[in-house]
């Protein structure tokens, strides 16, 4: 079992649609990131969160630490929102990151 | 700032050469991190250096890998020798302080024929 598990794997939604991304670990953590990779390979790092919710633009993050899972939500998708996106933890020891296999986005317009 | 620089942005090479890839972190930024990414096995960290210090190197597949920070601003990931299993892509990535957001660089696309 992946220390980091994505759900879904793939997902396809039309325009405006809103969407969410699940995540959950089974280790103890002390950040959760996530990241967004474009279809050219470049990635960027949307939030950084250890505890309850994080809002930047259409983009929200949730956590429950005590449930260990977060989800990344999308409103009003649009399709320059397709990406991969991909969740990892750092665990509570180290400064290593362990990364979700990413949850690949298609939004149609 | 410039961001995370990575060169080469490719690199085709045959089995058996040496191969170095470079990073230039963020300045400022403590922590420099190597990871590779493959379609089988997604992202994953090869080794972080903490003030150019080498901390964590579990990831580093094997003998062949090796990388250096000989100051805060360079660092290099060497394979030597390649092999075709080695294709994927290497990404370095920087972060300011212990747990902050880590900013990743482009990447180098790695071909070993």
């Amino acid at each position: 079992k992946n220390e980091v598990e994505q759900s879904p794997q793939n997902l396809t939604a039309q325009e405006g649609e809103f969407i969410t991304i699940n995540c959950s670990y089974s280790v103890g953590i002390s950040a959760l990131h996530w990241l967004q990779q474009h279809p050219g390979g470049g990635i960027v790092s949307l939030f950084m969160l250890s505890s309850g919710k994080k809002k930047h633009g259409r983009l929200i993050a949730t956590i429950n630490i005590q449930e260990k899972h977060s989800s990344l939500h999308i409103t009003a998708s649009h399709p320059r929102d397709s990406a991969v996106y991909i969740c990892a933890v750092k665990e509570t020891s180290g400064s290593r990151l362990t990364f979700g296999e990413g949850t690949q986005l298609t939004v149609n317009p | 700032d410039a961001g995370v620089i990575q060169s080469p942005r490719h690199e085709v090479t045959e089995m058996g050469q040496e191969v170095t890839l470079r990073c230039k972190p963020i300045s400022g930024h403590d922590y420099l991190f190597w990871y590779r990414q493959t379609m089988m096995r997604g992202l994953e960290l090869l080794i972080y250096f903490n003030n150019n210090v080498p901390i964590d190197d579990s990831g580093m597949p094997e003998d062949r890998f090796s990388a250096k920070m000989p100051n805060a601003s360079f660092s290099t990931l060497k394979i030597q020798p390649s092999e075709p299993r080695d294709s994927a892509v290497y990404f370095c990535a920087s972060a300011l302080t212990h747990g902050d957001t880590q900013y990743f660089g482009p990447g180098t696309r790695l071909t070993v024929l």
